[in-house]
């Protein structure tokens, strides 16, 4: 079985400054996602970024992008410029690269605060 | 992007009635449905999987008898909680998979359900 560990429930930063939130993972497969979902206030779930695990290149979205170590099993999320927008839950998951029934394990979720 | 939608967005009912929540895929065929459970802070749990017209695969712990799901189309998908008591007074969230389109899900706008 595969598990997703965040180990900061918390954190804050300033904004316009960079926060980085770590995330862990154990799996015997190879062939696997990552993503980093974030859950605002309203509660809606949405996708900030999105990492295959047969590249070895790191993802980038704009100001969000992942530090990938996959032999570490170590994909933590860079968030730069942070806005006020930004202050929400964000959830680390994992998903093996099997068929469309895979499904999606959470980490326990770090609350980031960005203050003005 | 695909919209997921979920209906309705609050609810309140009586303890020992029953409540029906809808989760509709606006813009894409849904070939796979998730349902999650979100207490105050936690992580999304899964509950069940759903793939059209078939059977539920359900997680461990979760009564399929108390929440019945039916995913019926490529675009519906319901979650019934059965004589719902105060204990099943939580937030719920349904997710939908279009094939295998980078693996990633769109996610409802979540339910939150009130038993008194």
């Amino acid at each position: 079985a595969q598990t997703v560990t965040q180990s900061q429930p918390e954190m804050s930063v300033q904004e316009a400054e960079t926060v980085t939130l770590s995330c862990t993972y154990d799996t015997s497969e190879s062939n696997y996602y990552l993503f980093w979902y974030k859950q605002p206030p309203s509660r809606q779930m949405i996708l900030v970024i999105r990492q295959e695990a047969y590249k070895q290149q790191n993802a980038t979205e704009n100001r969000f992008s992942v530090n990938f170590q996959k032999a570490a099993k170590s994909f933590s999320l860079k968030i730069s410029d942070s806005q006020l927008g930004d202050t929400a839950m964000y959830f680390c998951a994992f998903m093996l690269k099997e068929t469309s029934g895979s499904r999606l394990t959470f980490g326990e979720g770090t609350q980031l605060t960005v203050n003005p | 992007g695909a919209v997921v939608s979920q209906h309705p967005s609050r609810v309140i009912c009586k303890s020992g009635t029953s409540v029906k929540i809808e989760c509709r895929s606006l813009d894409f065929q849904a070939t796979t449905m998730f349902w999650y459970r979100q207490f105050p802070k936690q992580s999304l749990m899964l509950m069940a999987t759903s793939n059209e017209g078939s059977k539920a695969t359900y997680e461990q712990g979760v009564e399929k008898d108390k929440f019945l799901i039916n995913h019926a189309s490529l675009t519906l998908s319901t979650l019934t909680v059965t004589s719902a008591h105060p204990e099943d007074s939580s937030f719920y969230i349904c997710s939908a998979r279009r094939g295998w389109v980078r693996g990633e899900a769109f996610f409802g706008q979540g339910t939150r359900l009130t038993v008194v």
